[in-house]
């Protein structure tokens, strides 16, 4: 049964600093990753996604990489904002089913 | 281009009340997946229907709880006889196939009185 965390729970920072958000599942054998943010009250927005055949994905100051044979993902914020403070999730979906599998969450601020 | 609409945003229900939440996908997308996010925790798949069909209920407690997506018109997730701990944010997904990314609308956030 797959089984997705998420570390830190809950992060705070001054704007400016970059950042690692990690991710680990427990079955390697993924479809995707992907990375969401959430603000509250509000739906999820998809930030990157990764193929099971890609290492990496960068969209602007965020890049996602993905190690599927020690079940990890990281996504890296470079030179954070207080517009990036959100909840981010991030979700995988194996083979042979539709549905994602979400962490937690890591909440994150960024207080200027 | 319309994303994933969810209405209402807010529902309020007494305990053994019916709750009714609604998902219009986006256009073009015939896939729909239900997820529930209870307070502190992450979202947890409870069904994904296709036009019609019932494809996966595995997460979708076998009580109480029904969903359907009819030809015309919107997704229709029913919860009957509510009771405090069905109290969460429910969201509703799209694609247009299967193994394509789903897009989520903004939820509705259940309370139970």
């Amino acid at each position: 049964k797959q089984e997705v965390t998420q570390i830190p729970a809950a992060l705070s920072v001054p704007e400016g600093e970059n950042l690692v958000l990690n991710c680990s599942f427990t079955d390697s054998a993924i479809y995707n990753l992907q990375w969401f943010r959430q603000d509250p009250g509000k739906g999820l927005t998809s930030l990157l996604l990764i193929q099971s055949s890609q290492r990496e994905q960068t969209s602007g100051r965020l890049n996602a990489s993905l190690d599927k044979s020690s079940g990890r993902s990281t996504l890296y914020i470079a030179a954070s904002q207080p517009g990036d403070s959100a909840t981010y999730l991030c979700a995988v979906k194996s083979y042979n089913t539709d549905k994602l599998i979400f962490g937690t969450g890591t909440r994150l601020q960024v207080f200027p | 281009n319309a994303g994933v609409m969810q209405n209402p945003r807010h529902l309020v229900r007494r305990r053994g009340q019916e709750a009714r939440l609604r998902c219009s996908p986006m256009k073009g997308h015939s896939h729909v997946y239900w997820y529930r996010q209870l307070p502190e925790e992450g979202l947890k798949f409870m069904v994904y229907l296709q036009k019609e069909n019932i494809i996966d209920e595995s997460g979708m407690p076998k009580e109480r709880f029904s969903a359907e997506f009819p030809k015309e018109g919107p997704s229709i997730l029913r919860i009957q006889q509510v009771v405090r701990g069905d109290s969460a944010a429910y969201f509703c997904a799209s694609s247009p196939v299967s193994n394509q990314p789903q897009h989520f609308g903004d939820g509705t956030r259940l309370s139970i009185l």
